[in-house]
């Protein structure tokens, strides 16, 4: 069946450090994929997606490639803040009439000033 | 507001007692989904409403759980006999078109704890 696998947290880095929260899928055909992102006390929330092979989304400075030949979606971002701390959700969805949407486990992140 | 809306926001309920969690989509949305988040867990699949197909009930953890969206809007989810595992927090997100573009729309969830 579909599935997302993404690394284990916590992840902490100092600030303006170089983020990677890696992101590995199952999936027949083509599915899209997706992070969401979880600040403290807010409910979840779409950060960026890419629909096909090679799409690359981006948003807040964050960017993910969708890599059909790994089948990852690994994000980075450059430069972190202490406002990117959260909890990010990797996520897939194959377009089906009955489709639901998939979410890895999260990835905690924490940002030191 | 315009955003998924969901009640109570806290719940504090004794172990077997049932419990009765509400969930208001956006309007014209058409799919409906229930999540929970167990503290330092990730997101566990519960259900699952597309249209007026039938639902997706594969994550329900046990017969003590259970759902209905009536007339294609609101949803209740409805947990029977609580049991103390059950303390988390319950999420329902809404999207259009069965949710094929992929971007769900989160309500900040109900909090239950079973005492």
């Amino acid at each position: 069946g579909n599935s997302v696998t993404q690394m284990e947290g916590p992840v902490t880095l100092s600030e303006e450090a170089f983020l990677t929260i890696n992101c590995t899928y199952t999936a027949t055909g083509y599915p899209s994929l997706f992070w969401y992102v979880q600040y403290p006390g807010e409910g979840l929330q779409l950060l960026l997606k890419a629909t096909k092979a090679d799409d690359k989304g981006s948003n807040k400075g964050f960017e993910a490639t969708y890599r059909k030949e790994t089948t990852s979606f690994h994000l980075e971002k450059g430069s972190v803040q202490v406002s990117d701390s959260a909890v990010y959700f990797c996520a897939l969805i194959r377009y089906s009439s009955a489709s639901k949407i998939i979410f890895g486990s999260g990835t905690r992140l924490s940002i030191r000033p | 507001g315009a955003g998924v809306s969901q009640s109570p926001s806290n719940k504090v309920t004794e172990k077997g007692k049932d419990v009765e969690l509400r969930c208001d989509p956006i309007s014209g949305h058409t799919a409906l989904y229930w999540y929970r988040q167990s503290l330092g867990q990730g997101l566990e699949f519960l259900i699952y409403f597309q249209g007026n197909s039938a639902p997706d009930k594969s994550g329900l953890p046990s017969d003590r759980f259970s759902a209905e969206r009536t007339g294609g809007s609101v949803s209740t989810l409805t947990i029977q006999r609580t049991q103390q595992e059950d303390s988390a927090v319950y999420l329902c997100a809404s999207s259009r078109a069965g949710g094929h573009d992929g971007e769900l729309f989160f309500g900040e969830g109900s909090r239950l704890t079973v005492l």
